[in-house]
């Protein structure tokens, strides 16, 4: 078991230019996450996959930001048009399949975007 | 709205001295309440899940409660290696998202 893992661990950009980061989950989990962290505050949802599906989206997923998870492995998450306020913490999670929500996230250690 | 709120947002104790951090939470239809640990530069990690009031779990010096408004994580005999920020959590609407507090960030000093 390697964990979750993110690439790149940190980027930074010009304004109004495109990111991409990659999240490669536990190998044996369906369910993936990505959230977004500031300094200062706890984690904030941005989307969920189960598998290949894209199942939940946040309002705070504008249409600058895009996901995809081809083959429900790994994921990627996208932003185009970078602004200064997309500067955060981008943290991957996955957890396995099964009916009851534990609660139970696992979670990469990050990328940092800071934008510039 | 879905909230959880924690406080303190600090707190600063010496080696051995016993305190609690509290996450009030105003989620509606809950089902669960979640505690993580955060480092600084790395993701969350799970602590514990807690279903229903008066539930308590227990790992080394940390003990979470439960009631129908709101969580204690109990720190009892803190040692440094507590030192992190602790995030509480609890599922969005219906779905599996969860939604997180802004979290305790704890300090032990020998």
């Amino acid at each position: 078991d390697t964990g979750v893992s993110q690439d790149p661990r940190h980027k930074i950009t010009k304004r109004g230019q495109n990111v991409t980061f990659r999240c490669d989950p536990i190998s044996e989990h369906n369910r993936l996450y990505w959230y977004r962290q500031t300094l200062g505050q706890g984690p904030e949802f941005l989307t969920y996959f189960q598998n290949e599906a894209q199942l939940e989206k946040s309002r705070l997923l504008s249409d600058r930001f895009s996901a995809e998870r081809p083959k429900g492995s790994f994921s990627t998450l996208e932003i185009q048009r970078t602004e200064q306020g997309d500067s955060a913490m981008y943290l991957c999670a996955s957890s396995p399949p099964g009916l009851l929500n534990t609660g139970e996230l696992f979670f990469g250690e990050g990328s940092r975007l800071t934008v510039l | 709205e879905d909230q959880v709120t924690q406080s303190p947002e600090a707190l600063r104790l010496q080696e051995g001295e016993s305190s609690s951090l509290n996450c009030s939470y105003t989620v509606s239809g809950l089902r669960g309440l979640f505690w993580y640990r955060q480092d600084p530069g790395k993701g969350p990690e799970f602590l514990f899940t807690l279903y229903s009031a008066g539930e308590e779990k227990e790992k080394e010096r940390l003990k979470a409660t439960l009631t129908k408004k709101e969580s204690f994580l109990h720190i009892t005999a803190p040692k440094p290696e507590d030192s992190a920020t602790y995030l509480c959590a609890a599922p969005w609407q219906a779905g599996t998202a969860l939604i997180f507090g802004k979290g305790t960030t704890l300090s032990v000093s020998s």
